[in-house]
C-alpha cells in the first residue's frame, strides 16, 4: 500500500523558514518523480513544486521560484521541500503527491497517490 | 485565479447525471492531457480520470471523462451521496513548464 506521510508543518513567523519532509513506503522511490501540491484552507488546489526520479529535472510554481527548494533522497526514500522567506499567503496545507510517471516536465504528470498534508501557517 | 476555469459548483438529485467543465487555452487543455481529482470533505484529492477519458481501477464507470479542444468535461451518472465533494481539473501548461489546476467544483447531492 503506497503511503505519504508529510511532516514539519507548523506556525512561523513571515520571513521565516521551514523544512517539510515526506516519508515514502509501498512502492519503488526511485522509480517515479514527486510533487508538493497546496491547498490554503477553504481555498483551491495548487501545484509547488515538482522532481523527476534522479533529480535531474525539476520545476516549480512562479510564487515559489526563488524561495522555495525541492530535493529528495532515494536512499531514505523521503522527499523534502525547504521553504524561505515566508509569506503569509504560502499558508496552506502542504501535500506531498507522487507522480505515475519517472519524469518531470510533460504532458503525462500527473498525481497519483497524496499524503494526507501537513499545515503550514505563516503569521505574525 | 486559476489558470483552468471551472464552475464554482453544482448540484443533482441521486440518480441524475451531471457535468462539470473545464475551460482552459492553447497552452493546456487542447495541447496536453486533462485529469480529474476528487476530494471528498476533510481527505486529500483521489485521482479520479487521467489522460483525458481513463478511470484508474477501482473508479466507478458511472464516471467519465471528455475532452475537445479547450475545454474539457466531468460526467457522473447515477449520481450517489457519496459523489458529493469538490472536483478539480488539471492539466499540463507549457508557458507555465508545469501542471495547472481549475479552481474546483463542490457538487451537492440533493
Amino acid at each position: 500500500e503506497v503511503q505519504l506521510v508529510e511532516s514539519g508543518g507548523g506556525l512561523v513567523q513571515p520571513g521565516r523558514s521551514l523544512r517539510l519532509s515526506c516519508a515514502a513506503s509501498g512502492f519503488t522511490f526511485d522509480d517515479y518523480s514527486m510533487h508538493w501540491v497546496r491547498q490554503a484552507p477553504g481555498r483551491g488546489l495548487e501545484w509547488v513544486s515538482g522532481i523527476s526520479w534522479n533529480s535531474g529535472s525539476i520545476g516549480y510554481a512562479d510564487s515559489v521560484k526563488g524561495r522555495f527548494t525541492i530535493s529528495r533522497d532515494n536512499a531514505k526514500n523521503s522527499l523534502y521541500l525547504q521553504m524561505n522567506s515566508l509569506r503569509a499567503e504560502d499558508t496552506a496545507f502542504y501535500f506531498c503527491v507522487k507522480d505515475k510517471t519517472p519524469f518531470f516536465g510533460s504532458r503525462q504528470n500527473h498525481f497519483d497517490y497524496w499524503g494526507q498534508g501537513t499545515l503550514v501557517t505563516v503569521s505574525s | 485565479q486559476s489558470v483552468l476555469t471551472q464552475p464554482p459548483s453544482a448540484s443533482g438529485t441521486p440518480g441524475q447525471r451531471v457535468t462539470i467543465s473545464c475551460s482552459g487555452s492553447s497552452s493546456n487543455i487542447e495541447s496536453n492531457y486533462v485529469y480529474w481529482y476528487q476530494q471528498l470533505p476533510g481527505t486529500a484529492p483521489k485521482l479520479l480520470i487521467y489522460t483525458n477519458d481513463q478511470r484508474p481501477s477501482g473508479v466507478p464507470d458511472r464516471f467519465s471523462g471528455s475532452k475537445s479542444g479547450t475545454s474539457a468535461s466531468l460526467a457522473i451518472s447515477g449520481l450517489q451521496s457519496e459523489d458529493e465533494a469538490d472536483y478539480f481539473c488539471a492539466a499540463w501548461d507549457d508557458n507555465l513548464s508545469g501542471p495547472v489546476f481549475g479552481g474546483g467544483t463542490k457538487l451537492t447531492v440533493l
